[in-house]
């Protein structure tokens, strides 16, 4: 079975800060991994995601995350927050065709 | 950009009632899903759907839950008879082929409060 764990149900940045968002999963086989963002009233929308090849994965709206299989760990990163970036962050993982199996979400708030 | 659209956002029933929640995937996708947000916890994978048949399904998708697809364009999902343990956000999603890597694009969701 897979799993996802994201410390921190809430962050608090300040505008300009770097954002790190953590993420932990446990798979027994290669994992893919994927960020999604929702804002207010909105759907979960793909942030960037790992399947294979380079570690390092850059998304949309200035975010990246790395893969670590020694760690275990896919943590999101942004090198400075922006007031826009303020939403529910989910971290996801599945393999092959198993059903997407999410964290509980970090909710980031920017503080001006 | 094509979207996944939901209908209705928010839905209050009382227990026991029959509520049909909405999903209009993206146009030429192909793999349909169902995920469930009860407030404060994880996103929880519901059922899958592919071809006018269920793929697979969560030990939640019990009896009380089905899901068809009425006609080319929407995907539905059927609670016989809510309980107050169904209140939760509910997500529909598609994607274009099946496999892990390919992406799962989501609605907005639907709000379901049970009474």
């Amino acid at each position: 079975a897979q799993s996802v764990t994201q410390l921190g149900s809430h962050v608090s940045v300040s505008e300009g800060a770097l954002v790190l968002l953590r993420c932990n999963y446990s798979s027994s086989v290669p994992p893919y991994l994927f960020w999604y963002v929702q804002y207010p009233n909105q759907g979960l929308q793909l942030l960037l995601k790992y399947t294979t090849g380079a570690t390092l994965v850059k998304g949309i709206n200035g975010f990246e995350a790395e893969f670590k299989k020694s760690e275990t760990s896919f943590h999101l990163t942004k090198p400075s927050a922006h007031m826009s970036d303020a939403a529910e962050y989910f971290c996801a993982v599945n393999s092959g065709n198993t059903p997407l199996v999410f964290g509980k979400g970090t909710r980031l708030s920017v503080i001006a | 950009e094509p979207e996944v659209t939901q209908t209705p956002s928010h839905q209050v029933t009382q227990m026991g009632q029959e509520v049909i929640l909405r999903c209009v995937p993206i146009s030429n996708h192909l793999y349909f899903y169902w995920y469930r947000q009860i407030l404060g916890q994880k996103v929880e994978f519901l059922v899958s759907f592919y071809n006018n048949e269920i793929s697979e399904k969560s030990e939640i998708f019990d009896d009380q839950f089905s899901v068809e697809r009425p006609d080319g364009s929407n995907f539905t999902l059927k609670i016989r008879s809510t309980k107050l343990e169904d209140s939760a956000m509910y997500f529909c999603a598609s994607s274009n082929i099946a496999g892990g890597q390919e992406t799962q694009y989501f609605g907005p969701g639907t709000r379901l409060l049970v009474l």
